[in-house]
């Protein structure tokens, strides 16, 4: 098994442009999770999705903020316009419901706006 | 509201020895604890976990405790091995819910 797959691995952009961060969770894996980590909040979770259906968004900072998963494969989080504030490290996380609830990470996007 | 409260940041210990990891939590709805290990420019990786209706859990050199009274849990490590050192992370969820309420991490340095 492949594990959970982003993309890009690193983004440096400048303020004010749009950014595209995307995500493939573990295959048979219902449940799809978007983190950001800062130094100062830690691992906070943004976004989470059960069977391609956003259950859950309080988390997203701002409506600058978007994600999306169109199908049970595939998963973007958008950032537009983007900011300095907005640099950190950014995870996906998948699970399969029905089992513990153990998250599986990809190895995240770190992206930084200039 | 820090719902789950890793205080300490640091470790640092002796190979060979125990490492004790801790973490306080606030929220009494929380019935199922994980700790996760994270290397640098990787992802946070399940090490272990514990439901609420033990109080202790073991696998190899990792052991997991639960105190609920004091809503306290512990991670310890024995021995300690230099590969161990990384951030470990607490986490906790509520029945029937999807998501993970995480600390703010512990960086273990054990020293050869």
């Amino acid at each position: 098994d492949a594990g959970v797959i982003q993309s890009p691995r690193h983004e440096v952009t400048e303020m004010g442009q749009e950014v595209t961060l995307r995500c493939k969770p573990i295959s048979g894996h219902n449940s799809l999770f978007w983190y950001r980590q800062t130094m100062m909040r830690g691992l906070e979770l943004l976004i989470y999705f059960n069977n391609n259906v956003p259950i859950d968004d309080s988390g997203m900072p701002e409506d600058r903020f978007s994600a999306k998963m169109p199908n049970a494969s595939f998963s973007t989080l958008k950032i537009q316009p983007s900011e300095p504030r907005d640099s950190a490290v950014y995870f996906c996380a998948s699970r399969s419901t029905g089992r513990a609830n153990i998250q599986y990470f990809g190895a995240g996007t770190r992206l930084s706006v200039l | 509201d820090q719902q789950v409260k890793q205080n300490s940041p640091s470790l640092s210990v002796q190979e060979g020895r125990i490492s004790i990891l801790n973490c306080d939590y606030t929220n009494s709805m929380f019935d199922y604890f994980l700790w996760y290990k994270k290397y640098p420019a990787e992802g946070p990786t399940f090490l272990i976990s514990i439901s609420s209706i033990k109080d202790k859990n073991e696998d190899g050199r990792f052991t997991v405790f639960l105190n609920k009274s004091a809503k306290h849990l512990s991670l310890h490590i024995v021995p300690s091995q230099p590969g161990d050192s990384a951030v470990y992370f607490c986490a906790a969820s509520q029945p029937s819910n999807s998501k993970l309420t995480f600390g703010k991490g512990i960086t273990l340095s054990v020293r050869p």
